[in-house]
């Protein structure tokens, strides 16, 4: 297991289009995250995992978000009616159990809006 | 709202000496502190971190302090060396799930 993959890299779409991104975790691990990056930012929480089931969603979520982590194995982000301010980087990790320090970050799917 | 502040957006150093990053929170129900290091193109990775119930963590060339009473963490860095520059997040837990991050410090090692 080669770590946190995330699918597409990069992904351009014009607003209004829906765009979905794709996360494998690391196969043993149990909890997955979703954080999006804005330029000049840290990583902002959007919503977590634990097996399939989601736990909690920020309210950065807005309704215009979905996420699913069906059998808890991999997850889906889809971002409907896209606008120019979801243009960001959406980072997926993963880890076992709930150790901060046992996040394992993925590359990252850098969205631009146009 | 920014529960986690890095104030210094870039810090340059000469290689071999040492690194100062500093990082504020705001938030008294942290009580897990991490330093990450992202390169350009990945994602971040775990570099120390810290329990509220110390003051001081080390691990090799890398020690974070934690000052509770003024909220505000730093992390050391000796020396440096030119595979250390990288952009350098702050983040604090609450809970054994979420964290929050600063900005971010873009470390820049000189020959």
């Amino acid at each position: 297991d080669t770590g946190v993959s995330q699918d597409p890299r990069h992904k351009i779409t014009k607003r209004g289009q829906n765009v979905t991104f794709r996360c494998d975790p690391i196969s043993e691990h149990n909890r997955l995250y979703w954080y999006r990056q804005t330029l000049g930012q840290g990583p902002e929480f959007l919503t977590y995992f634990q097996n399939e089931a989601q736990l909690e969603k920020s309210r950065l979520l807005s309704d215009r978000f979905s996420a699913e982590r069906p059998k808890g194995s991999f997850s889906t982000l889809e971002i409907q009616r896209t606008e120019q301010g979801d243009s960001a980087m959406y980072l997926c990790a993963s880890s076992l159990g709930g150790q901060p320090d046992g996040y394992t970050f993925g590359s990252g799917t850098r969205l631009t809006v146009v | 709202d920014q529960q986690v502040k890095q104030n210094s957006p870039s810090l340059s150093v000469q290689e071999g000496r040492i690194s100062i990053l500093n990082c504020d929170y705001t938030n008294s129900m942290f009580d897990y502190f991490l330093w990450y290091k992202k390169y350009p193109a990945e994602g971040p990775t775990f570099l120390i971190s810290i329990s509220s119930i110390k003051d001081k963590n080390e691990d090799g060339r890398f020690t974070v302090f934690l000052n509770k009473s003024a909220k505000h963490l730093s992390l050391h860095i000796v020396p440096s060396q030119p595979g250390d520059s990288a952009v350098y997040f702050c983040a604090a837990s609450a809970d054994d799930y979420k964290l929050s991050f600063g900005a971010g410090t873009t470390v820049t090692v000189r020959a």
